[in-house]
């Protein structure tokens, strides 16, 4: 069963600006994680945020997370044409055995 | 280089006859899976193993099946592939260690005619 659903589906801005990507999930986490998809592409892991932190940071992304909402969100910021590709959120509900359970993600174009 | 490797990336085959899908990793890392995906409904685990030897089900295991005999090798194999097998696959792996992230192979293209 698909746990994160991503918000929105496809977003398209110009290269400069800034891109919000939100996660909602159902159930505990131990950690949520984004990755990043090129076309057809292998996934990239961008960045993990563990159940009991709110904010983390790295390079251009910060990402957030509400465990009271059980939400997420990925700002990537001054976009520029290589940002486009398509972002996943990833939970990892723990359980005993551990598992990824990815959304449908988002679909960023950026355009210069 | 740190790496997940599968192959073929791109595989055309008819129905009902067998194909394996090989995976590598050269990380020593004991977690390993399968994942496939199709539009619309983002990634979904086939199977994964924990470890040589221990394999379990993920959500959608009907019409695979993969062995362990190996810490670095996760083949996914389709017994008597069928066209509903057509997706795109992805392995991956990582530390058991819940604050380390999964390593994603490049994706074997599979069509069944």
């Amino acid at each position: 069963s698909q746990q994160g659903e991503e918000d929105p589906q496809a977003l398209s801005i110009q290269e400069g600006e800034n891109a919000t990507m939100n996660c909602s999930y159902k159930t505990s986490i131990n950690n949520l994680q984004w990755y990043r998809q090129n076309s057809g592409r292998g996934l990239v892991h961008l960045i993990l945020i563990r159940s009991n932190e709110r904010e983390k940071h790295s390079g251009r992304l910060r990402v957030t997370l509400d465990t009271s909402k059980k939400s997420s969100s990925l700002l990537i910021t001054a976009s520029r044409a290589a940002d486009t590709a398509s972002y996943f959120c990833a939970t990892d509900a723990g359980q005993g055995a551990q598992k990824l359970v990815f959304g449908q993600g988002t679909r960023l174009t950026i355009n210069p | 280089e740190a790496q997940v490797t599968q192959n073929p990336r791109y595989l055309i085959t008819v129905t009902g006859k067998k194909l394996t899908v090989t995976c590598s990793q050269n990380m020593n890392h004991e977690y390993m899976s399968w994942y496939r995906q199709d539009p619309g409904l983002g990634l979904r685990q086939i199977y994964y193993s924990m470890n040589v030897e221990v394999t379990d089900k993920g959500d959608v295991p009907e019409g695979y099946k993969v062995s362990r005999k190996e810490k670095r090798n996760f083949p996914l194999i389709l017994e008597s592939p069928s066209p509903n097998q057509t997706s795109l696959y992805f392995c991956a792996s990582k530390h058991p260690d819940r604050r380390e992230t999964q390593y994603f192979g490049p994706g074997t293209r599979l069509l069944v005619l």
